[in-house]
């Protein structure tokens, strides 16, 4: 197996929602990224996992909430979202060095009413 | 700090004619350097890397890449071109004080039939 996937696939939710992102790879990766993208844009690095301990926050707001519940599985739960952060969220995952690239998902095409 | 510059936004290429997408990179010490190609509304696919050794890096779906250290460069090369090709292409290197993946701002390339 050498995907990631992304559930779901689109999303479309108000202001005052609360919903989560799921990501999975069964690659044996111990390195897990959360990116958000705009349109023709490049992807903005939001959380990093690494052996499932967050080890880096780009200061993103706290309606975004990261969780890593084993190797396998990254989610991101959303809250009180605002319009602006509609985009495209991409999970990505990687050995754990730097030589390796990341896999990326298909992505969840979020929009916030 | 690490940084990838593609100088053009698009380049526009005929099907069958050989494509270049330019990609210069800005590190201390030894870079690595990463491809990605990413379809609408898709996520980023992996096409090639350098990390070290020969400067012609051969990667998938026929593209190549050349690392030239003396030019900062890691331009991405495919002798003839498809309309499937048609997409838009990251450069990214990474940064071995973060360990993030710095990317460059994308390159839409438009193959013409």
């Amino acid at each position: 197996d050498t995907e990631v996937t992304q559930t779901p696939k689109h999303l479309v939710m108000g202001m005052t929602n609360k919903k989560s992102l799921k990501c999975e790879q069964h690659m044996g990766h111990r390195a897990m990224y959360w990116y958000k993208q705009k349109a023709k844009k490049p992807p903005e690095l939001m959380f990093v996992y690494s052996y499932e301990k967050l080890s880096i926050n780009e200061s993103v707001p706290s309606r975004f909430s990261p969780e890593c519940p084993n190797s396998s599985l990254l989610n991101l739960h959303l809250h009180a979202l605002q319009p602006e952060d509609s985009a495209l969220y991409l999970c990505a995952s990687s050995l754990q060095d730097r030589a390796y690239e990341q896999f990326f998902g298909p992505g969840t095409r979020l929009t916030v009413l | 700090a690490q940084s990838v510059a593609q100088p053009e936004d698009q380049v526009n290429v005929a099907e069958g004619n050989p494509l270049t997408v330019k990609c210069t990179y800005s590190v201390s010490g030894n870079p690595y350097l990463f491809w990605y190609v990413q379809y609408p509304n898709r996520g980023l696919q992996f096409l090639l890397k350098y990390i070290t050794g020969d400067n012609l890096v051969k990667g998938s779906y026929g593209f190549e890449a050349e690392f030239n250290k003396s030019q900062t460069s890691f331009h991405l090369k495919k002798p003839s071109a498809l309309v499937s090709d048609s997409a838009l292409y990251f450069c990214a290197v990474r940064d071995f004080n973060t360990d993030k993946l710095i990317f460059g701002t994308g390159t839409r390339l438009q193959v013409f039939p």
